[in-house]
């Protein structure tokens, strides 16, 4: 069975510090390593998607990592508008249609 | 193209009443999926659809739920003799089977069983 854990659970951080978010999976062959966003009340919104080990996607301040076995979310310089909770989601390759998330690292940023 | 849709955005019920919700994906795709989530944890994957066929419904599912989507177009999930534990937000989202996209997912429905 696909499993996505992340960590950690919650991460707060000051304006300008950056860091990174890590997601974790095990998969049956991957075909695709999703990243979202979500804000609270609503639903998550799409951000990356990472194909294969040593693949990296940016989007002004966040930059996606993959390895074989995890991936990371680096947030360089964090405004508080970056406050949410960014989820992770694999997809096999043999059950292309269903993505398995994680719990997601919820992220504060104070002024 | 306004995005997904999710109608209503809050419903509260009473035990054991049944309820419906509709969603609206985006037109040019051909997959639907519902998701539920609680307070803190991930999006569960409930079942999904490629145009009309129910490809998929997650073990977890019990009798008590039911989706639909007829002519390939919205799809509604009901659930039958709610109980407290169905309290959760119920997303749902859309994507295209062109490439390995990401979802689309709509604001979500609120449910309160009480």
């Amino acid at each position: 069975e696909d499993q996505v854990t992340q960590s950690p659970e919650a991460l707060r951080l000051q304006e300008g510090e950056s860091s990174s978010l890590n997601c974790s999976y095990t998969v049956s062959g991957l075909r695709g390593l999703f990243w979202y966003r979500q804000d609270p009340g609503k639903g998550p919104e799409f951000l990356f998607t990472l194909y294969s080990a040593g693949e990296e996607k940016e989007k002004e301040r966040l930059k996606a990592t993959l390895t074989k076995k995890e991936s990371f979310l680096h947030i360089t310089a964090p405004k508080p508008e970056d406050s949410a909770t960014y989820l992770c989601a694999v997809q096999a390759r043999t059950n292309a249609g269903k993505s398995t998330f994680g719990d997601g690292t919820t992220l504060t940023v104070k002024p | 193209d306004t995005g997904v849709s999710q109608d209503p955005r809050h419903k509260i019920t009473k035990r054991g009443q049944n309820v419906t919700f509709r969603c609206d994906p985006i037109s040019e795709h051909n997959r639907l999926y519902w998701y539920r989530q609680t307070l803190g944890q991930g999006p569960e994957f409930l079942t999904y659809f490629q145009n009309e066929a129910q490809l998929e419904k997650s073990r977890l599912l019990s009798d008590r739920f039911s989706a639909e989507r007829p002519k390939g177009s919205f799809s509604t999930l009901e659930i039958q003799r709610t109980e407290q534990g169905d309290s959760a937000m119920y997303l749902c989202a859309s994507s295209s089977t062109s490439d390995v996209a990401g979802y689309t997912f709509g604001s979500g429905t609120r449910l309160t069983v009480v």
